[in-house]
């Protein structure tokens, strides 16, 4: 069981738009900046987005990232096939002392 | 550029006891705070543990507390995880993380993994 929810999975074909939610409580998302992150099959992850939508360097401004209330997501614009991965959010929870992550959405480009 | 090397996995038997390293390079150690984070396979990933940047500070996720150790030695840039009293649910591939900034999940960098099996 994850603190954090996110959908199991998301698709769409090359250049669409697509977003993934994840959804919290108040003693982390609600409190927190929430961090995405990017697997690639066979890969260790990636750090996409932190500080709910700071880029770090060398990731494409077709990621970005924001959040509202109890609530982030995670938006790909110009969808590529080499967007095809898992993506995870996270972020620190300050009830439980830990990082939480959500269980991943695993995104598939038609 | 930074370089997180992770060693020590392996197959062991449950109940039994294992250390993982982590040896970094490219930056300033002592400036991080830096974590644990495994995936068993097929499977999400799941925070493990989390270390200050003095060592001063860690914490743990509720099911390893009690039976892993996170320390590091910040004259050899090495991060370490003792694993003791392993369960079959513990096997995954480890990752060592070095943080962005203190108790915010934001792992910059990851070490490519070590895999620790726990079966009999």
């Amino acid at each position: 069981q994850f603190v954090l929810t996110q959908p199991p999975s998301a698709s769409g074909t090359p250049g669409q738009r697509v977003t993934i939610s994840c959804s919290g409580g108040s003693s982390n998302i609600g409190s927190k900046a929430v961090n995405w992150y990017q697997q690639l099959p066979g890969a260790a992850p990636k750090l996409l987005i932190h500080s709910n939508n700071q880029r770090p360097s060398g990731v494409p401004d077709r990621f970005s990232g924001s959040k509202l209330g109890t609530s982030a997501s995670l938006a790909i614009s110009g969808l590529q096939s080499e967007d095809e991965a898992d993506y995870y959010c996270t972020t620190w929870d300050d009830r439980l002392k830990a990082w939480v992550f959500g269980g991943g959405t695993k995104l598939t480009v038609l | 550029e930074v370089q997180l090397l992770e060693s020590g996995g392996g197959l062991v038997q449950p109940g039994g006891s294992l250390k993982l390293s982590c040896a970094a390079s490219g930056f300033t150690f002592i400036n991080y705070a830096m974590s644990w984070v495994r995936q068993a396979p097929g499977k999400g990933l799941e925070w493990v543990s989390a270390i200050s940047g003095s060592g001063g500070t860690t914490y743990y996720a509720g099911a390893v507390k009690g039976r892993f150790t996170i320390s590091r030695d910040n004259s050899k840039n090495t991060l370490y995880l003792q694993m003791n009293s392993l369960r079959v649910e513990d096997t995954a591939i480890y990752y060592c993380v070095k943080d962005l900034y203190w108790g915010s999940g934001s792992g910059s960098d990851w070490g490519q993994g070590t895999l620790v099996t726990v079966s009999s």
